[in-house]
């Protein structure tokens, strides 16, 4: 069954700290894959995309994420993180359907 | 509107009773989603609209739970006989196209509470 796999459940930062937040998904074929933010007492918003071409791609905030297909991985990446950026994030992805697979979060916190 | 609207925000509802969650995606988005996320948990897909059709509905978890969307932009989601574990967080999102090439625009969710 298709599935996403967040490694981190809980990530406690200081503020200016690297981030890197693990994804790995489970389909063999061809894929669209998104990291979705949700701020405290906020909807889902989505943070970038991939859906073909550079497999490095940069989002707002100052976040990128790096498709690896050998790895089946989409890591989401911040060389400093910020306070603001307190939040929950899920890696989700699209394999041969209009479903989307969402992990099961992890949730950051940094501190100020 | 400019995002996905859905009311009520919050429904605490009794055991048994009929429950009623409305979503207004995007102006002329034509594909919608159903998605629930329990406490802990990422949201878990529940059904598709393309149009006013369910071109999908094999997440819904039984016959207890149905959606509409009968004129292809608002939907509704119903919930019969509701039961404790139906308490969650239910998500509608909507989308431009139903190509490949899309991303999902998501609500704020209907917090629903079965006491």
């Amino acid at each position: 069954a298709q599935s996403v796999s967040q490694h981190n459940h809980h990530v406690i930062l200081s503020e200016a700290a690297s981030l890197e937040l693990g994804c790995n998904y489970s389909y063999g074929g061809t894929v669209n894959l998104f990291w979705y933010v949700q701020y405290p007492g906020q909807h889902l918003q989505l943070l970038l995309k991939y859906f073909s071409g550079d497999p490095l791609v940069k989002g707002i905030k100052g976040f990128e994420a790096e498709f690896i297909k050998s790895k089946f991985s989409f890591n989401l990446r911040k060389p400093s993180v910020q306070w603001s950026d307190t939040a929950e994030y899920f890696c989700a992805f699209r394999g041969g359907t209009y479903k989307y697979i969402f992990g099961t979060g992890t949730r950051l916190k940094v501190l100020a | 509107g400019a995002g996905v609207s859905q009311t009520p925000s919050n429904k605490v509802t009794e055991k048994g009773k009929y429950v009623e969650l409305r979503c207004d995606p995007i102006s002329g988005h034509t594909a919608l989603y159903w998605y629930r996320q329990s406490l802990g948990q990422g949201p878990e897909f529940l059904i598709y609209f393309q149009g006013t059709g369910a071109a999908d509905d094999s997440g819904l978890p039984n016959d207890r739970f149905f959606a509409v969307r009968p004129e292809g932009s608002v939907s509704t989601l119903k919930i019969q006989r509701t039961e404790r574990g139906d308490s969650a967080v239910y998500l509608c999102a909507s989308s431009s196209k139903t190509g490949w090439d899309t991303e999902a625009f998501f609500g704020q969710g209907t917090r629903l509470t079965v006491v």
